[in-house]
């Protein structure tokens, strides 16, 4: 099955620092993905889509400056935090939709990113 | 490995009853979540389950075996706006989310 990865699994930095954490799908193209962030036994929040080679789409109340998202291949998606603060700490998930030929409907969720900031 | 497996496809009729089933085999557990995806929606938040026994939210019940890897989302009094896909994911040991591929239900008049 599809299968989408995540790297760093969990990340621990200081207030003013930026944070990358990586979406890969490892075993087919995926010309969406999307960015969530999870609150503690809450839904998952969507940040941001991206589409592959082009500028991803910010949701509301979501600072693209801050969250700068990276959609360079079809299989990498790159979520930056910049100047991270406490606040920012959370768990980050990212998801993948396939291209065509298969269920393009799906998607496939990565194992998450724990970000600490202190 | 790990894996997370539930039916990919149920059908039920509007009114009735429906019970999701999901099996884990994870290196270690620390809750098992459900959610709810419409089509082109972000996944709803359903239920968590950390200790063994049922849930009961409205409509919604949720069912944990830990040791069993087993877990069940029962659904009462269909309606047609639950058709929808049902995520099971499981937390283990190392706080990452292991996640099943999904079961879309349809529900039929």
């Amino acid at each position: 099955g599809a299968v989408v990865s995540q790297h760093p699994s969990r990340v621990i930095c200081k207030s003013g620092t930026s944070v990358k954490i990586e979406c890969r799908s490892l075993d087919f193209q995926a010309t969406t993905m999307f960015w969530y962030r999870q609150f503690p036994k809450q839904s998952l929040m969507l940040m941001a889509t991206s589409n592959e080679g082009s500028k991803a789409t910010y949701e509301q109340g979501v600072e693209k400056d801050k969250f700068l998202i990276n959609h360079a291949s079809l299989t990498l998606s790159t979520l930056t935090v910049t100047s991270a603060h406490p606040e920012d700490s959370s768990f980050y998930i990212c998801s993948a939709r396939g291209a065509s030929g298969g269920d393009t409907d799906t998607q496939y969720f990565g194992p998450g990113t724990r970000l600490t900031v202190l | 490995g790990q894996n997370i497996d539930q039916p990919t496809e149920m059908t039920a009729t509007e009114g009735a009853i429906v019970q999701i089933n999901c099996t884990y085999q994870t290196s270690g557990f620390n809750g098992l979540f459900w959610y709810q995806q419409h089509a082109g929606e972000a996944p709803t938040f359903l239920s968590y389950n950390v200790l063994d026994g049922l849930e009961e939210k409205g409509r919604f019940s949720s069912f944990l075996s830990r040791s069993k890897g087993y877990s069940y989302l029962l659904l009462k009094e269909l309606q047609m706006k639950d058709s929808a896909s049902y995520l099971c994911a499981v937390m283990d040991s190392n706080y990452q989310l292991i996640w099943g591929a999904g079961t879309k239900l349809i529900i039929k008049p």
